[in-house]
């Protein structure tokens, strides 16, 4: 079992619209928790670190769930530049820099 | 301020070969972290270097090396190259007492034939 799986996609989305997924993660000693975006064979980029207690940066908002060891992301207003892989990412507490991604979940945004 | 930089940009070698890539971290960065990704996968973490040595090791084998200088670069070493080693070489550099933030760099593309 992969420690970090994702639905890979493709999600298509109407302009505008709202889409949102999940990942899960099998490690329950996991302490922090990232969604990376990374645009077709560059760099995967900070989007956003998730918190507990869930949290919001403009249109992205992710939630964690513990209990249940699964991670969202929310787009609102889709733009057609959101069109990327975006990447679950899990870190246990004692591995500094030792990041465990998922395999993405691709999202095309359509006109 | 230059981000996170890797050389060479693609690559091309065939089995058996040797490999070596390079990776500046960025400015005022201490530590630096290498990843595979291929083809439809996620990053994989292959190690990663702080103060000169090697503190974590994912599951690679020991035909991948690395190496880290005073000035906090990098080098990836890879030997006897296999035709999966074909991939996206990925480093990322943190600031080890500074918090989880990492920065990526481009990466390297590997092609072995």
């Amino acid at each position: 079992r992969k420690e970090v799986e994702q639905d890979p996609g493709p999600f298509n989305v109407p302009e505008g619209a709202t889409v949102a997924f999940n990942c899960t993660y099998s490690n329950s000693a996991s302490q922090s928790f990232f969604w990376y975006r990374q645009d077709c064979r560059k760099e995967p980029k900070l989007l956003m670190s998730v918190y507990s207690s869930g949290n919001e940066d403009g249109r992205f908002t992710a939630q964690l769930n513990r209990a249940s060891q699964y991670i969202s992301l929310l787009i609102r207003d889709s733009k057609l530049s959101d069109s990327a892989t975006y990447l679950c990412v899990v870190k246990a507490g004692d591995s500094w820099g030792k990041l465990q991604f998922g395999a993405g979940t691709q999202v095309v945004v359509t006109p | 301020d230059a981000g996170v930089t890797q050389s060479p940009t693609h690559l091309i070698k065939t089995r058996g070969q040797q490999v070596t890539l390079r990776c500046s971290p960025k400015s005022g960065h201490d530590t630096v972290s290498w990843y595979q990704q291929a083809l439809g996968q996620g990053p994989q973490f292959i190690f990663q270097y702080y103060e000169e040595e090697e503190r974590q090791r994912g599951n690679f084998p020991d035909r991948f090396s690395g190496h880290q200088f005073p000035n906090y670069s990098s080098e990836l070493n890879v030997n006897a190259l296999l035709l999966g080693d074909s991939a996206l070489y990925l480093c990322a550099s943190g600031l080890h007492s500074g918090g989880e933030k990492l920065f990526f760099g481009s990466g390297t593309q590997l092609s072995v034939l």
